[in-house]
């Protein structure tokens, strides 16, 4: 009911293959986040984008891709998984910027063998 | 470099007991952020506070943002069981995205 949905919840996957994370969101929101948790890291930013196929980089963005072709959907992929990219990543949306709060998903629990 | 130091790291207290939640930068923001996450889920906004110096209360929870709007308390009265969680800030400076603080873990027991 949150409007957010993150696909799927948990992933196992080997080192070096592809993984493509979902966001769908049914809010209309302009802005949609990519976050990764690690223990003593707390949230770090992997990606953002602030409309259809406009998106930056955030502090840890090295071997992570995204794309936005649709407002409702934010994709992350990993390139080439490594086992440093086992973590929890959550996707948020924000409707106009980030003095706004956002509205996070259930997170995808990673894990990288 | 962690823009945002929380403190304590970990809390552990009984039911019944105050307590207080630092989140401390040299920074200033244009607003700073208050959530909560419990195991396996999403953080959830509690509050957002935009005025330096301003007070938010939400029942039991209370939230303060500093004058120069570079740090933030959340004080708790009389925690609750129900309390128990990640509690993380997070500040607005220029750019799009929020910055997020380490966390702070509370355990509330009856």
């Amino acid at each position: 009911d949150a409007g957010i949905t993150q696909s799927p919840r948990h992933k196992v996957t080997e080192t070096g293959t592809p993984v493509t994370l979902r966001c769908h969101q049914t809010e209309n929101h302009r802005y949609m986040y990519w976050y990764r948790q690690d223990p003593g890291h707390g949230l770090r930013l992997i990606h953002y984008s602030y409309g259809v196929k406009d998106t930056d980089k955030g502090e840890v963005s090295d071997g992570y891709s995204v794309s936005r072709s649709k407002t409702e959907d934010f994709l992350l992929t990993l390139e080439s998984a490594t086992s440093s990219q086992t973590s929890v990543y959550f996707c948020a949306i924000n409707p106009d910027g980030p003095n706004y709060g956002y509205t996070f998903g259930s997170g995808t629990r990673l894990t990288v063998v | 470099t962690q823009l945002l130091e929380q403190s304590p790291q970990f809390l552990s207290i009984q039911e019944g007991e105050n307590l207080t939640v630092y989140c401390n930068s040299s920074s200033v923001f244009s607003s700073l952020q208050w959530y909560r996450q419990e195991p396996g889920e999403g953080p959830v906004l509690l509050v957002t506070v935009v005025t330096g110096g301003e007070v938010k209360k939400l029942k039991r929870l209370t939230f303060q943002f500093g004058d120069a709007r570079k740090d933030s308390s959340l004080h708790i009265t009389a925690a609750q069981p129900g309390d128990t969680g990640l509690y993380l800030c997070a500040g607005a400076k220029s750019g799009y995205a929020l910055n997020f603080g380490k966390g702070t873990s509370l355990l509330v027991t009856p």
